[in-house]
């Protein structure tokens, strides 16, 4: 079963308008999430992350918004641009002595048309 | 400039012939891991390690195997490829406990 959820596998936007990106946890351990951007034949990029003690990061023109109460997660980019086209991923992880492991949600498309 | 490395970036071979996927990383990581990317699967960690000699299972390990005998080098082995191991593989590094993590071009393996 999947801890990590992205329920939309894409999601097209218009460029300058704002692109909302959702993601669902499930194990209330997770302390710590990420966003990876992923373009075709490269490696995830990190992008943003936030920690379980704050409910925003704010970076540029990219906010990650974190309910605890809901466990969702959400990805904003304002104004999206047609460089941002890319497959991001969500990511979460839970410290413990053995270290961190990342556990990654599906991945959602985001297209932005000119 | 600050990089991940994985060779080959492409691989085809044949089910039971073993074979290696190297991963090395110039910026003195402790925490090292190998991901396997699968559709609507997202990526999925195969094997991590926290420091030379000091490895671990994730949540994929069947059918793979590390080693971590320099700092700076985590190769993935595959003792006897089958087709279900056909994926684009990542490796990824990170300081300290592996939070935020750097992760390489990939390699897009396919068992025949």
């Amino acid at each position: 079963d999947q801890q990590v959820k992205q329920n939309s596998p894409s999601l097209s936007v218009q460029e300058g308008r704002i692109s909302i990106l959702n993601c669902d946890y499930t194990n209330s351990m997770f302390d710590y999430f990420l966003w990876y951007k992923k373009y075709p034949a490269e490696g995830p990029t990190f992008l943003i992350s936030i920690s379980s003690i704050k409910d925003k990061n704010e970076d540029g023109r990219f906010t990650v918004f974190l309910n605890k109460s809901a466990k969702h997660l959400s990805l904003h980019i304002v104004p999206s641009q047609p460089g941002d086209s890319a497959v991001y991923f969500c990511a979460a992880s839970a410290f413990n002595n053995a270290g961190n492991m990342l556990t990654f949600g599906g991945g959602t498309r985001l297209m932005v048309k000119p | 400039e600050a990089q991940v490395t994985q060779n080959p970036r492409y691989l085809i071979t044949v089910t039971g012939k073993k074979l290696t996927v190297t991963c090395s990383q110039n910026m003195n990581h402790e925490y090292m891991s190998w991901y396997r990317q699968d559709p609507g699967l997202g990526l999925r960690q195969i094997y991590y390690s926290m420091n030379v000699e000091v490895t671990d299972k994730g949540d994929v390990p069947e059918g793979y195997k590390v080693s971590r005998k320099e700092k700076r080098n985590f190769p993935l082995i595959l003792e006897s490829p089958s087709p279900n191991q056909t994926s684009l593989y990542f490796c990824a590094s990170s300081r300290g406990q592996g939070r935020k993590q750097f992760f390489g071009p990939g390699t897009r393996l396919t068992v025949l």
